[in-house]
Protein backbone atom coordinates (compact mmCIF):
# COMPACT_ATOMS: atom_id res chain seq x y z
CA UNK A 1 0.00 0.00 0.00
CA UNK A 2 1.50 3.25 -0.76
CA UNK A 3 1.75 5.88 1.66
CA UNK A 4 0.37 8.67 0.03
CA UNK A 5 -1.95 8.26 -3.05
CA UNK A 6 -3.25 10.66 -5.19
CA UNK A 7 -4.90 10.54 -8.64
CA UNK A 8 -2.62 11.05 -11.42
CA UNK A 9 -4.71 12.84 -13.90
CA UNK A 10 -5.03 14.66 -15.62
CA UNK A 11 -7.71 16.42 -14.23
CA UNK A 12 -9.33 18.88 -16.34
CA UNK A 13 -11.25 21.94 -15.98
CA UNK A 14 -12.67 25.15 -17.23
CA UNK A 15 -10.85 28.67 -16.52
CA UNK A 16 -12.99 30.03 -14.17
CA UNK A 17 -14.58 26.75 -12.46
CA UNK A 18 -13.06 25.20 -9.01
CA UNK A 19 -10.21 22.52 -9.09
CA UNK A 20 -10.29 19.82 -6.34
CA UNK A 21 -7.05 17.77 -5.69
CA UNK A 22 -7.70 15.13 -3.06
CA UNK A 23 -5.31 13.02 -1.46
CA UNK A 24 -5.02 9.96 0.87
CA UNK A 25 -2.55 8.90 3.22
CA UNK A 26 -2.15 5.59 5.26
CA UNK A 27 0.46 6.66 8.50
CA UNK A 28 -1.79 7.72 11.10
CA UNK A 29 1.16 9.47 12.73
CA UNK A 30 1.27 12.44 10.35
CA UNK A 31 1.01 15.59 11.73
CA UNK A 32 1.71 18.12 8.95
CA UNK A 33 0.62 18.00 5.40
CA UNK A 34 1.35 19.88 2.25
CA UNK A 35 0.69 21.00 -1.55
CA UNK A 36 3.87 21.50 -3.96
CA UNK A 37 2.89 22.70 -7.45
CA UNK A 38 5.79 21.70 -9.90
CA UNK A 39 5.37 23.18 -13.75
CA UNK A 40 6.47 20.81 -16.31
CA UNK A 41 10.58 20.70 -16.37
CA UNK A 42 11.07 22.52 -12.97
CA UNK A 43 11.30 21.81 -9.41
CA UNK A 44 8.16 21.43 -6.68
CA UNK A 45 7.22 25.15 -5.08
CA UNK A 46 5.49 25.07 -1.52
CA UNK A 47 2.08 26.66 -2.13
CA UNK A 48 0.00 25.45 0.89
CA UNK A 49 0.38 23.71 4.38
CA UNK A 50 -1.74 22.40 6.60
CA UNK A 51 -1.36 21.09 10.40
CA UNK A 52 -5.45 21.03 12.00
CA UNK A 53 -8.48 19.64 11.19
CA UNK A 54 -10.71 21.59 9.04
CA UNK A 55 -9.76 24.31 6.32
CA UNK A 56 -6.99 26.81 5.67
CA UNK A 57 -7.45 29.61 2.77
CA UNK A 58 -4.87 31.67 1.47
CA UNK A 59 -6.14 33.27 -1.74
CA UNK A 60 -7.61 31.54 -4.43
CA UNK A 61 -6.05 28.00 -2.53
CA UNK A 62 -8.00 26.43 0.50
CA UNK A 63 -6.62 23.71 2.10
CA UNK A 64 -8.62 21.16 3.40
CA UNK A 65 -8.09 18.60 6.51
CA UNK A 66 -9.44 15.37 7.41
CA UNK A 67 -7.41 13.30 10.01
CA UNK A 68 -9.75 11.11 10.94
CA UNK A 69 -10.35 9.94 7.10
CA UNK A 70 -6.68 10.34 6.59
CA UNK A 71 -7.21 13.20 3.20
CA UNK A 72 -6.39 16.06 2.66
CA UNK A 73 -7.80 18.21 -0.70
CA UNK A 74 -6.61 21.90 -2.35
CA UNK A 75 -9.26 23.75 -3.74
CA UNK A 76 -8.21 26.21 -6.43
CA UNK A 77 -10.97 28.48 -6.94
CA UNK A 78 -11.20 31.07 -10.08
CA UNK A 79 -8.84 28.39 -11.79
CA UNK A 80 -6.28 30.10 -14.54
CA UNK A 81 -4.44 28.14 -17.20
CA UNK A 82 -1.54 29.28 -15.19
CA UNK A 83 -2.78 26.85 -12.33
CA UNK A 84 -2.49 24.23 -14.99
CA UNK A 85 0.79 21.83 -13.52
CA UNK A 86 1.08 18.58 -11.20
CA UNK A 87 -0.28 19.38 -7.75
CA UNK A 88 2.02 16.84 -4.80
CA UNK A 89 0.66 16.22 -2.05
CA UNK A 90 3.11 15.32 0.78
CA UNK A 91 2.71 14.82 4.29
CA UNK A 92 5.21 13.61 7.39
CA UNK A 93 5.60 13.16 11.05
CA UNK A 94 5.98 16.05 13.50
CA UNK A 95 9.88 16.62 14.16
CA UNK A 96 12.73 17.87 12.04
CA UNK A 97 13.87 14.33 11.50
CA UNK A 98 10.90 12.98 9.66
CA UNK A 99 11.07 13.47 6.36
CA UNK A 100 8.33 14.29 3.70
CA UNK A 101 6.57 11.37 1.59
CA UNK A 102 5.05 12.52 -1.35
CA UNK A 103 2.46 11.19 -3.47
CA UNK A 104 2.55 11.05 -7.55
CA UNK A 105 1.19 14.08 -8.06
CA UNK A 106 -2.43 14.87 -10.42
CA UNK A 107 -1.74 16.56 -13.20
CA UNK A 108 -4.35 19.73 -13.73
CA UNK A 109 -5.10 21.42 -16.95
CA UNK A 110 -6.79 24.85 -16.95
CA UNK A 111 -8.03 25.23 -20.49
CA UNK A 112 -9.35 28.88 -21.60
CA UNK B 1 18.07 35.28 -0.68
CA UNK B 2 20.12 33.03 -2.86
CA UNK B 3 17.90 29.47 -3.86
CA UNK B 4 19.30 26.24 -3.57
CA UNK B 5 22.10 25.81 -6.19
CA UNK B 6 22.66 22.12 -8.71
CA UNK B 7 24.80 21.41 -11.35
CA UNK B 8 24.77 19.85 -14.01
CA UNK B 9 21.36 20.73 -15.35
CA UNK B 10 21.18 18.13 -17.82
CA UNK B 11 24.25 14.84 -18.72
CA UNK B 12 23.76 12.19 -20.53
CA UNK B 13 26.34 9.20 -19.98
CA UNK B 14 26.24 5.07 -21.25
CA UNK B 15 25.42 2.32 -18.66
CA UNK B 16 27.98 1.90 -16.48
CA UNK B 17 29.44 5.01 -16.70
CA UNK B 18 29.62 7.32 -13.69
CA UNK B 19 28.20 10.50 -12.43
CA UNK B 20 28.15 13.32 -10.07
CA UNK B 21 25.42 15.83 -8.71
CA UNK B 22 26.25 18.62 -6.75
CA UNK B 23 24.31 20.72 -4.03
CA UNK B 24 24.66 23.77 -2.48
CA UNK B 25 22.09 24.37 -0.04
CA UNK B 26 20.49 27.37 1.21
CA UNK B 27 22.40 29.57 3.47
CA UNK B 28 21.81 28.41 7.12
CA UNK B 29 19.82 25.52 5.89
CA UNK B 30 21.21 22.49 8.09
CA UNK B 31 19.09 20.39 6.64
CA UNK B 32 19.78 18.79 3.03
CA UNK B 33 17.95 15.90 1.06
CA UNK B 34 18.36 13.88 -2.24
CA UNK B 35 15.13 13.08 -4.38
CA UNK B 36 14.91 10.63 -7.00
CA UNK B 37 12.12 11.84 -9.52
CA UNK B 38 11.04 9.53 -12.62
CA UNK B 39 9.08 11.21 -15.26
CA UNK B 40 5.75 10.74 -14.34
CA UNK B 41 6.21 10.31 -10.32
CA UNK B 42 6.40 11.74 -7.11
CA UNK B 43 9.89 12.67 -5.85
CA UNK B 44 11.45 9.55 -3.27
CA UNK B 45 13.89 10.71 -0.88
CA UNK B 46 17.21 8.99 -1.59
CA UNK B 47 19.36 10.11 1.27
CA UNK B 48 19.11 13.04 4.33
CA UNK B 49 21.68 14.77 5.93
CA UNK B 50 21.36 16.90 9.10
CA UNK B 51 25.02 19.51 8.83
CA UNK B 52 27.53 16.76 8.19
CA UNK B 53 25.66 13.50 9.10
CA UNK B 54 23.70 10.93 7.84
CA UNK B 55 19.81 10.68 8.64
CA UNK B 56 18.36 8.61 6.43
CA UNK B 57 19.90 6.69 4.02
CA UNK B 58 16.98 3.59 4.03
CA UNK B 59 16.30 4.29 0.23
CA UNK B 60 19.46 4.57 -1.34
CA UNK B 61 20.76 2.17 -3.50
CA UNK B 62 24.24 1.70 -1.35
CA UNK B 63 25.60 -0.59 -4.10
CA UNK B 64 25.71 2.36 -6.92
CA UNK B 65 25.06 5.43 -5.56
CA UNK B 66 26.95 7.49 -2.82
CA UNK B 67 26.16 10.58 -0.94
CA UNK B 68 28.35 13.31 1.43
CA UNK B 69 28.05 16.58 2.86
CA UNK B 70 31.67 16.52 4.34
CA UNK B 71 31.61 20.01 5.69
CA UNK B 72 28.08 20.26 6.48
CA UNK B 73 27.08 22.82 3.46
CA UNK B 74 27.21 21.25 0.30
CA UNK B 75 26.87 18.02 -1.12
CA UNK B 76 27.40 15.43 -3.91
CA UNK B 77 25.68 12.46 -5.12
CA UNK B 78 27.09 9.95 -6.99
CA UNK B 79 26.42 7.16 -9.14
CA UNK B 80 28.63 3.91 -9.96
CA UNK B 81 27.79 2.38 -12.57
CA UNK B 82 24.83 3.47 -14.26
CA UNK B 83 21.82 1.39 -15.13
CA UNK B 84 18.76 2.96 -17.36
CA UNK B 85 16.48 2.86 -14.63
CA UNK B 86 18.54 5.70 -13.17
CA UNK B 87 17.73 7.85 -15.65
CA UNK B 88 15.67 10.62 -13.83
CA UNK B 89 15.72 14.57 -12.11
CA UNK B 90 17.68 14.26 -8.85
CA UNK B 91 16.32 16.88 -6.96
CA UNK B 92 18.36 19.03 -3.99
CA UNK B 93 15.82 20.27 -1.25
CA UNK B 94 17.07 22.33 2.15
CA UNK B 95 15.33 23.04 5.02
CA UNK B 96 15.36 24.92 8.16
CA UNK B 97 15.70 22.95 11.80
CA UNK B 98 14.33 23.45 14.60
CA UNK B 99 11.18 25.17 16.29
CA UNK B 100 10.45 27.17 13.05
CA UNK B 101 10.36 24.41 10.55
CA UNK B 102 7.56 24.00 9.18
CA UNK B 103 8.49 21.22 7.17
CA UNK B 104 8.66 23.46 3.79
CA UNK B 105 11.72 22.26 1.41
CA UNK B 106 13.51 24.57 -0.77
CA UNK B 107 14.35 22.42 -4.13
CA UNK B 108 16.95 23.23 -6.46
CA UNK B 109 16.22 23.22 -10.62
CA UNK B 110 17.40 19.66 -10.53
CA UNK B 111 19.41 17.47 -12.20
CA UNK B 112 18.27 15.72 -15.22
CA UNK B 113 20.21 12.48 -15.87
CA UNK B 114 19.78 10.66 -19.53
CA UNK B 115 21.28 7.19 -19.31
CA UNK B 116 21.52 5.61 -22.71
Amino acid sequence: QKEVEQNSGPLSVPEGAIASLNCTYSDRGSQSFFWYRQYSGKSPELIMFIYSNGDKEDGRFTAQLNKASQYVSLLIRDSQPSDSATYLCAVKRSGGSYIPTFGRGTSLIVHP
Amino acid sequence: EAGVAQSPRYKIIEKRQSVAFWCNPISGHATLYWYQQILGQGPKLLIQFQNNGVVDDSQLPKDRFSAERLKGVDSTLKIQPAKLEDSAVYLCASSLVGGLNTGELFFGEGSRLTVL
